[in-house]
């Protein structure tokens, strides 16, 4: 079975500085998908940026990238130029690319970094 | 734009007691969940759907009954509810089911007390 652990219960950053949000995952599978949510507290999860395993080439969204290492099963978000909306829990997530025909791949969440964004 | 809507927000349930969650959609997804939010923990999930009729069990199903008769419809039932059921209860829906983005509904916060 497949797990995700992020190891940072919490972090803090000043506004304008960068942050990095480590996130780990143990997978046998070769074809899978890498995402990380936001949860601000109007609790509604958001995708933030998501990663193909198949891609080599780390995923960027503005302010928001990932650094990708697929053979340490790394998967960490770095937030630049951070605001004061940046702050909230952040959860990686994992989703399996193989699936049998009409059924769906479970995403397996981490439990999530809470992310304080100070003046 | 609605998105996923789910009903209600908040809700106190008393052991032994039944509720259903309701979800809707209006984005004509097939894929539908329910996942179950525990505090300090990530998103466990409940069942899941892939289309009108087809419904299967994800991680965490006991406790807990699901149908799908309709496209834009996914309620999640409650039956004889427990403490352990105290959680935030998410819907969400998916264009596809493999490593397409998922679209959520703001939750339901339950406790059963």
């Amino acid at each position: 079975a497949q797990t995700v652990t992020q190891s940072q219960p919490e972090m803090s950053v000043q506004e304008a500085e960068t942050v990095t949000l480590s996130c780990t995952y143990d997978t046998s599978e070769s074809d899978y998908y890498l995402f990380w949510y936001k949860q601000p507290p109007s609790r509604q999860m958001i995708l933030v940026i998501r990663q193909e395993a198949y891609k080599q080439q780390n995923a960027t969204e503005n302010r928001f990238s990932v650094n990708f290492q697929k053979a340490a099963k790394s998967f960490s978000l770095k937030i630049s130029d951070s605001q004061l909306g940046d702050a909230a829990m952040y959860f990686c997530a994992y989703r399996s690319g193989l699936r049998p025909a009409g059924t769906a791949s479970k995403l397996t969440f981490g439990t999530g970094t809470r992310l304080q964004v100070t003046l | 734009n609605a998105g996923v809507t789910q009903t209600p927000k908040f809700r106190i349930l008393k052991i032994g007691q039944s509720m259903t969650l309701q979800c809707t959609q209006d984005m004509n997804h097939n894929y539908m969940y329910w996942y179950r939010q525990d505090p300090g923990m990530g998103l466990k999930l409940i069942y899941y759907s892939v289309g009108a009729g087809i419904t299967d069990k994800g991680e965490v199903p006991n406790g807990y009954n699901v149908s799908r008769s309709t496209t834009e419809d996914f309620p999640l039932r409650l039956e004889l509810a427990a403490p352990s059921q105290t959680s935030v209860y998410f819907c969400a829906t998916s264009y596809g089911g493999f490593g397409e983005k998922l679209f959520f509904g703001s939750g339901t916060q339950l406790s059963v007390l």
